[in-house]
């Protein structure tokens, strides 16, 4: 079965801070993604990657960064956290070449920004 | 861009019983794939059951199925004999076939299940 690990399950930050969220998968899927969840509202993509060292921006990029230096490995960035980023955070990856086949995802990240 | 439209926050079901959850999505493609997913209160989301769109038969999984109507863009969730671990926030996903990257999401129904 794939697994994806996202680091942390509950992380309390402050205002200004910059944040790390790491994702890995042991699948060796090429596509991984990090999206948003809010009540109400889904699902938000972020951004995504679909190879080492590309990235791509999902529909609420702003206020983030992505890296992704190995194919396993995908980390979103919060360059100075604020309070409107408090959310619930979703790591997925899936392989490049299986439309068909489903996003597999984390357990998921809950930030809360103070 | 296309959207996702779950017009059921939540809903209830009683034990044993049938629910249906509802999907409609608004894309000028004419293929691409569809996914209901489940997200426990655990919160790990798993997949529940897919539907290509060129396919007429509507897919089945055990106790779920879909009742997909391509030209009306419905995307149903049947959900039969219901069972207490069905109780989920249930999310319907639309994906196109000219990208393997964008996936879109309804906001999603909470689905309760009385014993």
């Amino acid at each position: 079965d794939v697994k994806v690990t996202q680091s942390s399950r509950y992380l309390v930050k402050r205002t200004g801070e910059k944040v790390f969220l790491e994702c890995v998968q042991d699948m060796d899927h090429e596509n991984m993604f990090w999206y948003r969840q809010d009540p109400g509202l889904g699902l938000r993509l972020i951004y995504f990657s679909y190879d080492v060292k590309m990235k791509e921006k999902g529909d609420i990029p702003e206020g983030y960064s992505v890296s992704r230096e190995k194919k396993e490995r995908f980390s979103l960035i919060l360059e100075s956290a604020s309070t409107n980023q408090t959310s619930m955070y979703l790591c997925a990856s899936t392989s490049g070449q299986a439309l068909f086949k489903p996003q597999h995802f984390g357990d998921g990240t809950r930030l809360s920004i103070l | 861009a296309q959207t996702v439209t779950q017009s059921q926050p939540e809903m209830s079901v009683q034990e044993a019983e049938t629910v249906t959850l509802s999907c409609t999505y608004d894309t000028s493609e004419s293929d691409y794939y569809l996914f209901w997913y489940k997200q426990p209160p655990s919160r790990q989301m798993i997949l529940v059951i897919r539907q290509e769109a060129y396919k007429q038969q509507n897919a089945t999984e055990n106790r779920f199925s879909v009742n997909f109507q391509k030209a009306a863009k419905s995307f149903s969730l049947k959900i039969s004999d219901s069972q207490l671990g069905d109780a989920a926030m249930y999310f319907c996903a639309y994906r196109s076939a000219g990208s393997n990257n964008d996936m879109r999401f309804g906001a999603g129904t909470r689905l309760t299940v009385k014993p």
